[in-house]
C-alpha cells in the first residue's frame, strides 16, 4: 500500500516548456486535489476532482489543467511554464470531498529558469 | 471567501508545552483541521474539529471555538522531533474546497 505517489521528484524547465505531473493513489479514493505550495507559504488549491470523471477550479487554476484519468490518477499539466510556476506541487486524496483528512504524496519540486 | 492567521514562528525547549493559535473567516463553516510538515517533507493530518470543545490525541490536542472563529493546537511534552510547520485549515461553505493557513514554524530547542 503506497499510499499517494507522484513523478517526477524534481524537475526543472526552460520558460515556455510543457511537462505533465503524474500522481497515483492505491485507496481507493473517490477525490483527488493538486496544491501548490510556495517557500514560507501555505498550501494553495489548484485543481480537484471530487470523483472520477469530474474536475473543478481551486483557488489558483490559471496556467495549468488537469486530467482524472481514472479513480486512481490524477494528471497536472503545465501547458507553457513560467518562473511564476516555479513551486512545490502536492497531490493529495481523500475517501470523498467531505472527508476531512486528506493524504499527501511526497511531492514534486518545480524550478522554471 | 475564507482566510485564515497563524504565527508566524513559535519557539519552546524539549518538555514544554506549546499552543498554536489559528483564527479564521469564513462564509461557510464545516470544521478546523490541523496538519503537520516537516521540512521537506510532506503535510500530514494531526486532528480534526468539527464541534466546539477538545479533541485530544496522545501528547496533541485540538480546540475550537465556533463562536468565536478560532481554534488551536496544543502540543505537550514537546520532543525535537516535533520541530515542524503546523497549518490550520478549513473547509469552505461547499465542503469542496479547503484553504489552508500560513502556517506556523515550531522550534523545540534542547
Amino acid at each position: 500500500n503506497a499510499g499517494v505517489t507522484q513523478t517526477p521528484k524534481f524537475q526543472v524547465l526552460k520558460t515556455g516548456q510543457s511537462m505533465t505531473l503524474q500522481c497515483a493513489q492505491d485507496m481507493n479514493h473517490n477525490s483527488m486535489y493538486w496544491y501548490r505550495q510556495d517557500p514560507g507559504m501555505g498550501l494553495r488549491l489548484i485543481y480537484y476532482s471530487a470523483s472520477e470523471g469530474t474536475t473543478d477550479k481551486g483557488e489558483v487554476p490559471n496556467g495549468y489543467n488537469v486530467s482524472r484519468l481514472n479513480k486512481r490518477e490524477f494528471s497536472l499539466r503545465l501547458e507553457s511554464a513560467a518562473p511564476s510556476q516555479t513551486s512545490v506541487y502536492f497531490c493529495a486524496s481523500s475517501d470523498d470531498m467531505g472527508d476531512y483528512e486528506q493524504y499527501f504524496g511526497p511531492g514534486t519540486r518545480l524550478t522554471v529558469t | 471567501g475564507q482566510s485564515l492567521e497563524q504565527p508566524s514562528e513559535v519557539t519552546a525547549v524539549e518538555g514544554a508545552i506549546v499552543q498554536i493559535n489559528c483564527t479564521y473567516q469564513t462564509s461557510g463553516f464545516y470544521g478546523l483541521s490541523w496538519y503537520q510538515q516537516h521540512d521537506g517533507g510532506a503535510p500530514t493530518f494531526l486532528s480534526y474539529n468539527a464541534l466546539d470543545g477538545l479533541e485530544e490525541t496522545g501528547r496533541f490536542s485540538s480546540f475550537l471555538s465556533r463562536s468565536d472563529s478560532y481554534g488551536y493546537l496544543l502540543l505537550q511534552e514537546l520532543q525535537m522531533k516535533d520541530s515542524a510547520s503546523y497549518f490550520c485549515a478549513v473547509r469552505d461553505m461547499y465542503g469542496q474546497n479547503f484553504v489552508f493557513g500560513p502556517g506556523t514554524r515550531l522550534s523545540v530547542l534542547p
